[in-house]
């Protein structure tokens, strides 16, 4: 079945870099635009950023501009996000969802902490 | 940005009883091809959001019939026919047509 698998998350100190990944399978991940959401502990759902099927075209969330980085190889069925100069209010689970009708497809999470 | 507001915040049902959840938009999320990106998503609790409408009144593969959604340009309605228990959890509504995406803060549906 259609599939994502998030890692890379863990406790970090703030100012310093994280690199999340996320691999698709059961689907041809080469198709499709991805997208990573995050949500911070006991809040709601927030959009980060979003890469084309190819690559070619990347949007961020204001807040993350500059300091995160989207970015996939298809190769190998995985979209990555670079997460650098973190903050505290960074914190969250990240999650990556597939474009498909709006994000049709979810992975289970990482959980980023940015804590002193 | 593309603000979403969903009302209630919180929704008690009682289990078999129909439940209605709304979602308005700062600005119209129709695009020229007339197509309207409005959607919808249940996250039960412990568990990643999944897919329940897509472009406002489309249901996802899966998603049972009970579910339905309407609306057009800035204001929208998703229901449940019968609430179900396992229909438990929080409902966002998203707009995927201005970038940055946005979503709604939630509603949570509890069994009364």
């Amino acid at each position: 079945q259609e599939q994502l698998v998030e890692s890379g998350g863990g406790v970090v100190q703030p100012g310093t870099s994280l690199r999340l990944a996320c691999v698709g399978s059961g689907f041809t991940f080469k198709n499709y635009g991805m997208n990573w959401v995050r949500q911070a502990p006991g809040k709601g759902l927030e959009w980060v950023a979003v890469i084309y099927y190819d690559g070619t075209n990347k949007y961020y969330k204001d807040s993350v501009k500059g300091r995160f980085i989207i970015s996939r190889d298809n190769s190998k069925s995985t979209v990555y996000l670079d997460l650098s100069g973190l903050r505290v209010e960074d914190t969250a689970s990240y999650y990556c969802a597939r474009v498909g009708h709006g994000m049709d497809v979810w992975g289970q999470g990482t959980t980023v902490i940015v804590s002193s | 940005d593309t603000v979403l507001t969903q009302t209630p915040v919180t929704l008690a049902v009682t289990l078999g009883q129909p439940a209605s959840i709304s979602c308005t938009s700062s600005q119209s999320l129709r695009h020229t091809d007339g197509k309207t990106f409005l959607y919808w998503y249940l996250q039960r609790a412990g568990q990643s959001p999944h897919l329940l409408l897509y472009e406002v009144s489309n249901r996802f593969s899966g998603v049972p019939d009970r579910f339905s959604g309407s609306g057009s340009e800035t204001d929208f309605t998703l229901k449940i026919s019968r609430v179900e228990a396992d229909d438990i959890g929080v409902y966002y509504c998203m707009q995927g047509i201005h970038l940055p995406l946005t979503f709604g803060q939630g509603t949570r549906l509890e069994i009364k």
